[in-house]
């Protein structure tokens, strides 16, 4: 089956930095997912990507689908104490298919 | 629209009870599916329904059941908790043009 790497697993940063995490797949994807999950709560769709090259934005947060459909990375800049959460990735191979998850990356935000 | 809800948001059980997680979502989505998260853990699939009728294994389907009930409703059972299944378990549902997952809040499930 497809593997997702996630990388890194945590970062612990300053408020005010710029934040870059990735994702990565031994499978090419039609579709990447990036979510939040702030402590107690279920996952939060942020940004969906659905072409290779795409870079979209939401907010501070900025997504790209790799050229190679392969990866898949999301910046957050300008980083503030309510970023603090778990961001997953989440890609899929076709229309209709299930997805596939990364393992997580535990952002801390320092005040 | 209320999206993906879940009950209940948090239970405890004792070793070999059983017990139903229920999961509704207002979309008018085709697929569902059920997550566990353990600490530490990304998500793992126990099991989805790609339309109302069917039901698949995910990763981690032993010690669950699941019915979907109708396109709407998508339930979890555990017939004889077990300590092992002490987590947090998430219902999703996909649909839309645009393929996009959403989650429900969750249930938090302690077997004792």
């Amino acid at each position: 089956g497809q593997q997702l790497n996630q990388s890194p697993q945590s970062m612990f940063i300053q408020e005010g930095e710029d934040v870059s995490m990735n994702c990565t797949s031994s499978s090419i994807f039609n579709t990447w997912l990036w979510y939040k999950q702030d402590p107690g709560e279920g996952p939060v769709l942020l940004i969906a990507l659905y072409k290779a090259g795409e870079l979209t934005s939401n907010g501070r947060l900025t997504a790209q689908f790799g050229i190679t459909r392969k990866d898949s990375f999301l910046n957050i800049s300008a980083s503030i104490p309510s970023d603090v959460g778990i961001y997953f990735c989440a890609g899929r191979i076709a229309s209709g298919s299930r997805l596939t998850f990364g393992e997580g990356t535990q952002l801390t935000v320092n005040p | 629209n209320a999206g993906v809800t879940q009950t209940p948001k948090f239970q405890v059980l004792k070793t070999g009870q059983s017990m139903t997680l229920q999961c509704a979502q207002d979309m008018n989505h085709n697929s569902m599916y059920w997550y566990r998260q353990d600490p530490g853990m990304g998500l793992r699939l126990i099991y989805y329904s790609a339309s109302e009728g069917t039901t698949d294994k995910g990763e981690v389907p032993n010690g669950y059941n699941v019915s979907r009930l109708n396109k709407r409703e998508f339930s979890l059972r555990l017939e004889s908790a077990a300590p092992s299944q002490t987590s947090v378990y998430f219902c999703a549902s996909t649909g839309g043009h645009r393929d996009e997952q959403f989650f429900g809040p969750g249930t938090r499930l302690t077997v004792l």
